[in-house]
């Protein structure tokens, strides 16, 4: 078995600051993604990469940049962080091969700015 | 507008008891997986079922899909207070999988 791993678990920041989010990966997955859970909803694309310098934008890309320098790592960044904003954010892994599109999930980063 | 929606905002059952989770959905789909989140976790997928398979079972689950009516269900039987969790469908189209707001399933003791 495999992991993903989200460091920080836990993010505060202030208004107008660059955040960055990472995530690790060790299923040696082709294709990863970042989502962002807002609390009682579902979970919205951010980006997604389908392999090792890839960007692909998702529905709610606007304040964010991604990179994917390493196949086992997809980095987040919160170009300005909001005011009040708080949220989950998501990182996930799959393989998309074999038949298999199950999406592996990490932990979460819980960002709140102040 | 979402791409995928969950019809119940909420369920509640008792133990032993039997559940369905409806959805719908707006895209053209390859495969539609269910996922089940449990609090201050990432979501876990439950069952993935093909755009040509009518049902699939997994243990206790059952889930059915309709590509004509753009449907879907997630029933669970014999419910155990572990199954309390919010429940999503994600339907699967070109590489990217979409969720709705997802149910929130409590099941009492």
């Amino acid at each position: 078995g495999g992991i993903i791993t989200q460091t920080p678990k836990f993010l505060i920041g202030q208004e107008g600051q660059k955040l960055t989010l990472k995530c690790q990966q060790n299923f040696n997955h082709d294709t990863m993604y970042w989502y962002r859970q807002d609390s009682g909803k579902g979970l919205r694309l951010i980006y997604y990469s389908i392999t090792e310098n890839d960007l692909q934008k998702g529905d709610l890309s606007e304040g964010y940049d991604a990179s994917r320098e390493k196949k086992s790592s997809f980095s987040l960044t919160v170009t300005s962080a909001q005011k009040n904003e708080m949220a989950v954010f998501l990182c996930a892994s799959s393989s998309w091969t074999g038949g298999d599109e199950r999406l592996f999930f990490g932990h979460g980063t819980k960002l709140s700015v102040l | 507008s979402q791409l995928a929606e969950e019809n119940s905002w909420a369920l509640s059952v008792h133990e032993g008891e039997s559940v369905t989770v409806n959805c719908s959905y707006k895209t053209s789909i390859t495969a539609l997986q269910w996922y089940r989140q449990k609090s201050g976790k990432g979501p876990a997928q439950l069952i993935l079922i093909r755009s040509n398979e009518r049902e699939k079972r997994n243990g206790r689950l059952r889930a059915t899909l309709d590509t004509s009516s753009q449907s879907s269900s997630l029933s669970i039987t014999a419910t155990r207070c572990e199954d309390t969790a919010v429940y999503f469908c994600a339907p699967n189209s070109n590489n990217r999988i979409f969720f709705g707001d997802g149910t929130q399933l409590v099941v009492k003791p």
